[in-house]
């Protein structure tokens, strides 16, 4: 069974850009989550998606945003970056949240801002 | 607010040592809890997970956790450190209803010495 797969693994830009990055959870997964890891600060909570739904956010500005598709994919979407958003990008998936068990993470894109 | 801290951000033991990984949570209910390691440039992969019984949990790579509801601690052990468990180590909370997402501590660095 194919884990949570993100892409892409790394990412460039430049502030002031936007990046976009993707994840599709495992097979039956319905609830999509997005942390970001920036150094020091653990995982931080952005973005929960189930149903095709933004669920809850986090505590980041709006120009953090996403949706999540039809087949339960998910994009996250960063406008106006600045230097402060380069981090391990983290999406998760879940059957049904956290009440029914565990996250299962992909391995994360790293976006870095220059 | 639900809250979750780990006071060691590094620890270093040798290889065939006890460890124990601190984690405290602030949770008004009872909570689940989790623990995740993350080894380098990989996701996170779940060790082991409390939801309520018994308060000793055993987990997988022979890790097992106490949940002790009076020190509002869940804190993380093995009996003998092999080289492959260096790794960084994440201890979160489940803060489940409407808000369903997980909360997690800085996360603790554990290097293994020969």
């Amino acid at each position: 069974e194919a884990g949570v797969t993100q892409s892409p693994t790394h990412l460039i830009k430049t502030r002031g850009q936007q990046a976009t990055l993707r994840c599709s959870p495992i097979s039956g997964h319905t609830s999509v989550y997005w942390y970001q890891q920036a150094l020091g600060l653990g995982l931080q909570f952005l973005l929960w998606y189930d149903e095709g739904e933004e669920r809850n956010r986090g505590n980041f500005p709006p120009r953090f945003s996403g949706r999540q598709f039809p087949n339960y994919s998910s994009e996250l979407n960063v406008n106006a970056l600045e230097l402060e958003d380069s981090a391990l990008y983290l999406c998760a998936s879940s059957p049904q949240g956290v009440i029914s068990g565990e996250l299962f993470f992909g391995e994360g894109s790293r976006l870095t801002v220059l | 607010a639900q809250s979750v801290t780990q006071p060691d951000i590094h620890i270093t033991v040798s290889e065939g040592a006890s460890l124990e990984l601190r984690c405290n949570y602030s949770y008004g209910a009872t909570p689940y809890l989790f623990w995740y390691v993350q080894s380098p440039g990989q996701g996170l992969q779940l060790l082991l997970k409390y939801f309520s019984g018994d308060t000793l949990v055993q987990g997988i790579k022979g890790f097992e956790a106490e949940f002790k509801r009076s020190q509002s601690s869940f804190n993380l052990r093995k009996p003998s450190v092999h080289w492959s468990d260096a790794a960084e180590y994440f201890c979160a909370v489940g803060a489940g209803g409407a808000t369903n997402k997980l909360i997690f501590g800085t996360g603790t660095l554990l290097a293994v010495q020969p």
